[in-house]
């Protein structure tokens, strides 16, 4: 059975750095073709996909963003950490971690995050 | 980027009537052999969930009145005969390049 649950700080200030992490169990990211992705909604509005991170390292950002993202994996402790740099209002969402890409069959519950002075 | 266009934003069907979802992209997002849409269900306060991949395969679970057809630039998800549960929002996702994009979802009223 795959499962993934985000975590996160839920609530920071503008300009700080927002780091998630999703931990995930089912499946291992050592297995060549997996991958998750993180993707983010605000409130009562669609989705939008902002980076995904494969088995083999290889990692894909959302051009609109790339400049403030990274992803990163522990394959070992079965975590992907995804930072997001110089937050602002705009960045107010629940933010969901999915696997496996291109297509994502599996999602976390999702965590709200509040960027607020 | 690949803009996806879903049509309508709203839909009120009887039920046990069928309800069409049209997702229209910017460009094709397809070859002769698949098309790179997918479909996804949120209900209020859940996460997406997925029902159709690579335009028309259904996904282990989904019932059969779901159903996904398309090529090219042009998707549509089928739902017939709807059923009270299919209260929803549903959102169409092309995995042909990065970014993946998602449409802006089409809210799906049973009355």
């Amino acid at each position: 059975q795959v499962t993934l649950k985000e975590s996160g700080p839920g609530i920071l200030q503008p300009s700080q750095t927002l780091s998630l992490t999703c931990s995930f169990s089912g499946f291992s990211l050592s297995t060549s073709g997996m991958g998750v992705g993180w993707i983010r909604q605000p409130s009562g509005k669609g989705l939008e996909w902002l980076a995904n991170i494969w088995w083999d390292d290889d990692k894909r950002y959302n051009p609109d963003l790339k400049s403030r993202l990274t992803i990163s994996k522990d394959t070992s402790s079965n975590q992907i950490i995804l930072k997001i740099a110089s937050v602002d209002t705009a960045d107010t969402a629940t933010y969901y971690c999915a696997g496996t890409a291109p297509w994502f069959a599996y999602w976390g519950q999702g965590t709200l995050v509040t960027v607020s002075a | 980027d690949i803009v996806l266009t879903q049509s309508p934003a709203s839909l009120v069907v009887s039920l046990g009537q069928r309800a069409t979802i049209s997702c229209r992209a910017s460009q094709s997002v397809s070859t002769s052999n698949y098309g790179y849409m997918h479909w996804y269900q949120q209900k209020s306060g859940q996460p997406p969930k997925l029902l159709i991949k690579y335009t028309s395969n259904l996904e282990s679970g989904v019932p059969a009145r779901f159903s996904g057809s398309g090529s090219g630039t042009d998707f549509t998800l089928n739902i017939n005969p709807v059923e009270e549960e299919d209260t929803a929002t549903y959102y169409c996702q092309d995995s042909w390049e990065i970014p993946y994009t998602f449409g802006g979802g089409t809210k799906l009223e049973i009355k």
